[in-house]
């Protein structure tokens, strides 16, 4: 199984800050990396695909790099609707796995 | 819009079979995969297994053995069926449509406990 290590667990911000998440796969995955950002009680939902592509809907300010097995997610301008917890979560041909969290709060 | 509608019984014993269906509507049910995910506070997201609108199914090897998917295309549904289930299978679970490999569009989770 491939796995997916975010750091940092937590992270603490302000509005308005550049807030970067990283994510290490355990063995190269191309740029087969989606990124997540889910509130309490509610399903995940995706931001990011393949490692860079931002998904219909999503703001700008929300971007992604990386290939191979590190990976980044960067928030350029911290908004308060983004203090959520964010997964990254990787795809391969035998099956898909996510990363443990991050934790964004103020 | 896509919505994918869960239903399913939320309390089980040890050893009893879970079963959770996941509906479809507002888009194609061809060219998808359809998934099971489940959280856990301890072990975060897993998924569970995938499957298309032909039937054709692939799950997660750590549940393979009492894991079955299928699926129902003209009702737009697919199912979820985990057997012997334990505590240790008490999860909020996720059915979500997957496409060039992210979860597009989520189910609004069901919570599955598992308690004698």
């Amino acid at each position: 199984d491939i796995q997916m290590t975010q750091s940092p667990s937590t992270l603490s911000a302000s509005v308005g800050d550049r807030v970067t998440i990283s994510c290490r796969a355990s063995q190269s995955i191309s740029n087969w990396l989606a990124w997540y950002q889910q509130k309490p009680g509610k399903a995940p939902r995706v931001l990011i695909y393949k490692a860079s592509s931002l998904e219909s809907g999503v703001p700008s300010r929300f971007s992604g790099s990386g290939s191979g097995t590190e990976f980044t997610l960067t928030i350029s301008s911290l908004q308060p609707d983004d203090f959520a917890t964010y997964y990254c979560q990787q795809y391969d041909s035998y099956s898909w796995t996510f990363g443990q969290g991050t934790k964004v709060e103020i | 819009q896509v919505q994918l509608r869960q239903r399913g019984a939320g309390l089980l014993k040890p050893s009893e079979t879970l079963s959770l269906t996941c509906g479809v509507s507002g888009g194609s049910f061809s060219g998808y995969y359809w998934n099971w995910i489940r959280q856990t506070p301890g072990k975060g997201l897993e998924w569970i297994g995938e499957i298309d609108h032909g039937g054709s199914a692939k799950y997660n090897p750590s549940l393979k053995s009492r894991v079955t998917m299928s699926v129902d295309t003209s009702k737009k549904q697919f199912s979820l069926s985990l057997s012997f289930v334990t505590a240790a299978d008490t999860a909020v679970y996720y059915c979500a449509r997957s496409v060039v490999g992210r979860m597009e569009y989520w189910g609004q989770g069901t919570l599955v406990t598992v308690s004698s």
